[in-house]
Formats: structure tokens, C-alpha cells, sequence
């Protein structure tokens, strides 16, 4: 299986600021990565797909970056409604997909 | 508007069985693949389960094999997760979630459904 690890964890920043989750892939999956967010109790939301491509409805302040085993979501400037869990996952292999570790944004 | 609705979870005893279901509308169900995701309480996403549209092809994580079938029924746009020999360590939330040919070639979970909460204890 594709391991995907992501950093750090958690991290505590204030509305405005510039925040950096970074996420690495075991291997070369080209831009088979997709980022999800998570708030407590609701299901994940997809926010990025195919490394850098926003899905529709979803800020511009959100961006993905990266290809092969580095890979990197930006939020330009944080929101209150960015609290929450994020998640990159893995598309590369189909037949089994796997999910980095979660990082938590929390308010600093 | 996609909706994807699980159901069938609840409080179940080590070595029991459950049957969840999940109920798609929204889009033609029949042509997309599905998948089981769960979590468990504080922790990170696991991929569970995914099967094609026909439900000719499926696959299962490697360490979930044997206890776990995935089934749907496309006349009723249901999906389902049969779980067997429960265990403690299988409390988690259990979502069922669209995989989408987003771009050509490339497939993605884009769309996910309410959770549902199986609880294993005694």
C-alpha cells in the first residue's frame, strides 16, 4: 500500500494568517492527491483534487500544490469556517485508496 | 443535489454481525463506483471497501479482508457493507462515499454521505 504522511498533525494559527499543511507519499504518484476537509461530526469534504485543481464552490483562498511524492495545501488567508481537519489522500492506486493522518487547524 | 444516506448502525457485541445500508439519490446511481470509508472516534480516514458500477469488480483493504462484503443493488440505488466477527477495534463511523471520474482518467471520492455509527462492546 501507498503510505501517506502528513505534517504537522495540528497546528494553532489566527484568522488572517498563511497556513501550509504539507503531505508525502511513499512513492511517485505523480498528482494522484486529493485534500479533503473535516469539521467535527460532518462527513469529509473534497477541496482539491488532482494536486492543485479546486473543486467547484470551494474558496480561492484554498490552494494544492506538488507532484511525485511532495505535495502541499495552502490556506491564504485563514477563515473562521477553516477550523477543522484536513486530510490528503491518495488516487494513484485505485484498488486501494489511503488517507494521510489528519491535521488539525485550531485557533491560536 | 447528491445524497448519500447510511443506516443500519448501532451497539453490537464482540463476534456479532451487522448490515449497512446506504441509500444514493441525486445522480444514476448505477454508474458510479462506491465506497465504504470509516473512522474511528478521534481518529484519522480508512478506505474500507470499493465497488464498480455493475458490482462486477470489488476490492477490500488488505487488512479487512474476509470479515467485510460490499454489495449494492442498483434497481434500489442501495449500497451496502455486510461485517462479520465484529471487534472492538471495528467502532468507527462508516460513510458511504462516490468515487468520480472527476477528470479523464482520473477518479476521486467526491461526494460523501451521513455516517453511521457502529458500536462493538459488551
Amino acid at each position: 500500500d501507498i503510505q501517506m504522511t502528513q505534517s504537522p498533525s495540528s497546528l494553532s494559527a489566527t484568522v488572517g494568517d498563511r497556513v501550509t499543511i504539507t503531505c508525502r507519499a511513499s512513492q511517485n504518484i505523480s498528482k494522484y492527491l486529493n485534500w479533503y476537509q473535516q469539521k467535527p461530526r460532518k462527513a469529509p469534504k473534497l477541496l482539491i483534487y488532482a494536486a492543485s485543481s479546486l473543486q467547484t464552490g470551494v474558496p480561492s483562498r484554498f490552494s494544492g500544490s506538488g507532484s511525485g511524492t511532495d505535495f502541499t495545501l495552502t490556506i491564504s488567508s485563514l477563515q473562521p469556517e477553516d477550523f477543522a481537519t484536513y486530510y490528503c489522500q491518495q488516487s494513484y492506486n485505485t484498488l486501494s485508496l489511503t488517507f494521510g493522518g489528519g491535521t488539525k487547524v485550531e485557533i491560536k | 443535489e447528491v445524497q448519500l444516506v447510511a443506516s443500519g448502525g448501532g451497539l453490537v457485541k464482540p463476534g456479532g454481525s451487522l448490515r449497512l445500508s446506504c441509500a444514493a439519490s441525486g445522480f444514476t446511481f448505477r454508474t458510479y463506483n462506491m465506497n465504504w470509508v470509516r473512522q474511528a472516534p478521534g481518529k484519522g480516514l480508512e478506505w474500507v471497501s470499493s465497488i464498480s458500477g455493475s458490482g462486477n469488480y470489488i476490492y477490500y483493504a488488505d487488512s479487512l479482508k474476509g470479515r467485510f462484503i460490499i454489495s449494492r443493488d442498483n434497481a434500489k440505488n442501495s449500497l451496502y457493507l455486510q461485517i462479520n466477527s465484529l471487534r472492538a477495534e471495528d467502532t468507527a463511523v462508516y460513510y458511504c462515499a462516490r468515487f468520480n471520474d472527476i477528470l479523464p482518467g482520473y477518479f476521486t471520492v467526491d461526494s460523501w454521505g451521513l455516517g453511521t455509527l457502529v458500536t462493538v462492546s459488551s
